[in-house]
Formats: C-alpha cells, structure tokens, sequence
C-alpha cells in the first residue's frame, strides 16, 4: 500500500476482554515498531520487529501484551485482560531497514485509539 | 542514555508570528535527528531531519539546525499559518540501535 495502515482505528472494549489491533507496513520495509502515546504524552516504545523477529521485548508494559509478525508483513499487537489504563492511542510505525541504524526516517500509521471501560 | 527534551506546550501564537519550539538532547556519539508534527486526527509524520552536525533540515517554511555544540535541534519558522496548529514531536535516533527517542511533544495552536 501507500502507507502504514492499522486497523481498527478505534477500539472500545471492557476491563478484562483481549483486543487485537493490526498493522499493515509499507510493502518492503523490514523494520516495524509499536508505540503507545497516552493522553497528553509522548511515544512510549513497545516493540521493535527485525524482519519477523523481535530482539528486544522489554518496552512490553506486561506480561498481557504481545506481538507477532508474519511474512515479513503485517504485525498484530495483542493485549490480554485488558485495563483501563492501557487506554491509550497505539502507534504503528515501519523503516525500509532493518539494522542497528536508527537513523532512517520511521512512516507512521494514523493509530488506533483504544479505550478500556 | 539518550534522551530528548521539548519545551513544554502549549504555544498559542498569532497567525504570521515567528515559531521557535526548542528541542536539547544528550546522547553519545553522533545521532540523527528528527522533527515529526501530528496534525488533528492524524498519525505523525516526518517534517524534517538532519544527520550530522550544522546539518540543517527543512520542510514547509520550517527550519532545525544541528548543533552539536549546543546539542539543540530548535524548529523555527518565520511565519505560522492556522494549518500548522498541530503537536510536533522531536526525535533522536543512532547507529548501533533500533531504539528512537521521541520528547513528549509540543502543541502549537495558531490563531486568525
């Protein structure tokens, strides 16, 4: 596609219930990363996915939040037992390489916007 | 470690005024850095960039200088329109890590 793209982009669920939210990357780009941005807050860094793998899981908040990538594609962030203060706008964001280079211009999805009641 | 600092916002300006939102960052060796602007309802998106020092970056009417002196990336532009009311985000990156640093973003309001 043209762009990052995430679905949904808004999610509205109840205390306890498991969301998945997905993202679609630019075609090409190996490098994928997860954000939260909390109301009035920066980028909070989750997860970062070399190709289909994941070298550094330690920006997960808990144990109920988790990722995966498949084909070097699409990536689903996955949070259990949801808790009103995982709230939040969760950010999706791919590069065009994969390496210990942070340097390249990261393409931003428009987000999904998640609220636990 | 690495970290970014932003002034905090928001900033409410007169349309046609002059825009300065600082941005001081600490890292070590020489990393790339960013001006990211969210508008309403949107994801963000790259505004402008610089790689190495005196690098400057620009976009749109804006401007970042890379000091390293200073170890400022100050966005400025000379005169704001209503359509930049936004949040802009400043951002570090390295080599030798996948990890960006992002500030906590500055909101820039312009008014008619």
């Amino acid at each position: 596609g043209a762009g990052v793209s995430q679905s949904p982009s808004n999610k509205v669920t109840e205390k306890g219930k498991d969301v998945e939210l997905r993202c679609d990357p630019i075609s090409g780009h190996t490098a994928l990363y997860w954000y939260r941005q909390r109301l009035g807050q920066g980028l909070e860094f989750l997860i970062y996915f070399q190709g289909n793998s994941a070298p550094d899981k330690s920006g997960l908040p808990s144990d109920r939040f988790s990722a995966e990538r498949t084909g070097e594609s699409v990536s689903t962030l996955t949070i259990q037992r949801t808790q009103q203060e995982d709230s939040a706008v969760y950010l999706c964001a791919s590069s065009s390489r994969a390496s210990l280079q942070a340097t390249d211009t990261q393409y931003f999805g428009p987000g999904t916007r998640l609220t636990v009641l | 470690g690495n970290s970014v600092t932003q002034m905090e916002g928001p900033v409410t300006l007169s349309e046609e005024a002059f825009l300065t939102i600082n941005c001081t960052y600490t890292a070590t060796g020489y990393p790339s850095l960013f001006w990211y602007v969210q508008y309403p309802g949107e994801g963000l998106q790259l505004l402008l960039k610089a790689t190495k020092a005196d690098d400057k970056g620009s976009n749109k009417g804006f401007e970042a200088t890379y000091r390293k002196e200073t170890t400022s990336f100050h966005l400025e532009k000379g005169s704001v329109q209503v359509s930049d009311s936004a949040v802009y985000f400043c951002a570090l990156g390295s080599s030798g890590t996948y990890k960006y640093i992002f500030g906590t973003g500055t909101r820039l309001k312009v008014l008619a």
